[in-house]
Order: structure tokens, then C-alpha cells, then sequence
């Protein structure tokens, strides 16, 4: 079956760095995306990860390995408006998207 | 550039009663449409997409259904609402045929509570 794992909450402290760890199985696979949801919000696309690597945006970077099925996000300069649960997703080979349960991120001052 | 507007933001039903949560995005044509569904805490649960006007493909068996009577406007229903389907619905688009392929762009979501 098609599955992803994430933790399910983690803390930090403002301006510290933080990973979160993402593991999937998916019956193909077409790329790897990281979102971002607050509280009674919609989620926000943060990144997009098809090939193996690390991709920088900002505070943010996602890294993919296609061989462990394995990807993570890092937030640096951690603040408390990131604060958020962050959803990760994988596309498989029909271009369907299979979701994690989401990481609360709790971030302390 | 495009937007994507969902109504109404809070919506109180009772157990039994119909439904209509409507979807429209600007600025993109032929787009694909999603509605999911995320119980508190869990997960996104897809209900249904769409590649093309009155194109719906379902996929998970439930009492809802959903319509595409224009290119950019989906629309989800139901004639009797069931206390379990109270959740937080969000719509959502994405650009088709794409290389890399396109991420989703979500609604603001709707807050059902069934009672």
C-alpha cells in the first residue's frame, strides 16, 4: 500500500533550527511537496523535491532521496510565526497525491 | 495571476439537511479541481477531482457528490448531511499537464459542523 509517514508534533525554540522528517512508499513516484497549515487555515505550498538533493528557499530547504523514500524539511531562524502544522505529501505514479498526517510544530520562545 | 475563492468560511447544519459548497478560480483556464476533506488533526482525505467539465472522478464512497458546470467553478453537495461529515473542506486547483508538475492551491476551506 502507499503510505507516509511524519512525526506528529515537535518543539523547538525561536531561532533554532529544526528538521522534520518525512518517509513515504508510493506506487511510483512523481515528486515530493512540503506544505505549510496554521490553525484553521488552508495549507501554503512551501516546496516541490522530484530529484535527489536539497533545495534552499529562504529560511526553508527540503531534501529528497529517492533511493530511501526518505525527504525532510529544515526551518533555520525558527520564529514564532512558524508555529504551524507542515504536511507532507508524495505524488505517485498517477499523479495522485498521498498526504501525511501532518507535524505540529510548537515553537517556544 | 490567479485566485481561488471558497464559500461561505463557516457553515452549521443540522443532521439531515442538504448542502452546497461552492469553488471558483480566476485567472487559469482548464485547470484541475479538488475537494478534500481534514477531520481534526487528521490528515487531507480526497473526496473528489476533476480534469474537465463535468469530468468527476470519486474516491472515497460517501453520500457526497460534486459537479463541474464551468471550467472553473466546482461545486460540492449533499442532499442529507451525516454528523460525520462535519469537517474542514478545502477546494483546491491545480494547473494541468505541467513539467515539473504543479503544486495545489487551496481555498480559504469551510467549516462544516453537522448537529
Amino acid at each position: 500500500g502507499q503510505n507516509i509517514d511524519q512525526p506528529t508534533e515537535m518543539t523547538a525554540t525561536e531561532g533554532a533550527i529544526v528538521q522534520i522528517n518525512c518517509t513515504y512508499q508510493t506506487s511510483g513516484f512523481n515528486g515530493l511537496f512540503w506544505y505549510q497549515q496554521h490553525a484553521g487555515e488552508a495549507p501554503t505550498f512551501l516546496s516541490y523535491n522530484v530529484l535527489d538533493g536539497l533545495e534552499e528557499k529562504g529560511r526553508f530547504s527540503s531534501f529528497l532521496s529517492r533511493s530511501k523514500g526518505y525527504s525532510y524539511l529544515l526551518l533555520k531562524e525558527l520564529q514564532m510565526k512558524d508555529s504551524a502544522s507542515y504536511l507532507c505529501a508524495a505524488m505517485d505514479s498517477n499523479y495522485q497525491l498521498i498526504w501525511g498526517a501532518g507535524t505540529k510544530l510548537i515553537i517556544k520562545p | 495571476s490567479q485566485t481561488i475563492h471558497q464559500w461561505p468560511a463557516t457553515l452549521v447544519q443540522p443532521v439531515g439537511s442538504p448542502l452546497s459548497l461552492e469553488c471558483t478560480v480566476e485567472g487559469t483556464s482548464n485547470p484541475n479541481l479538488y475537494w478534500y476533506r481534514q477531520a481534526a488533526g487528521r490528515g487531507l482525505q480526497l473526496l473528489f477531482y476533476s480534469v474537465g467539465i463535468g469530468q468527476i472522478s470519486s474516491e472515497v464512497p460517501q453520500n457526497l457528490s460534486a459537479s463541474r458546470p464551468q471550467d472553473r467553478q466546482f461545486i460540492l453537495s449533499s442532499k442529507k448531511l451525516l454528523l460525520s461529515d462535519s469537517g474542514f473542506y478545502l477546494c483546491a486547483w491545480s494547473v494541468q499537464g505541467t513539467e515539473p508538475v504543479s503544486p495545489l492551491h487551496f481555498g480559504n476551506g469551510t467549516r462544516l459542523t453537522v448537529t
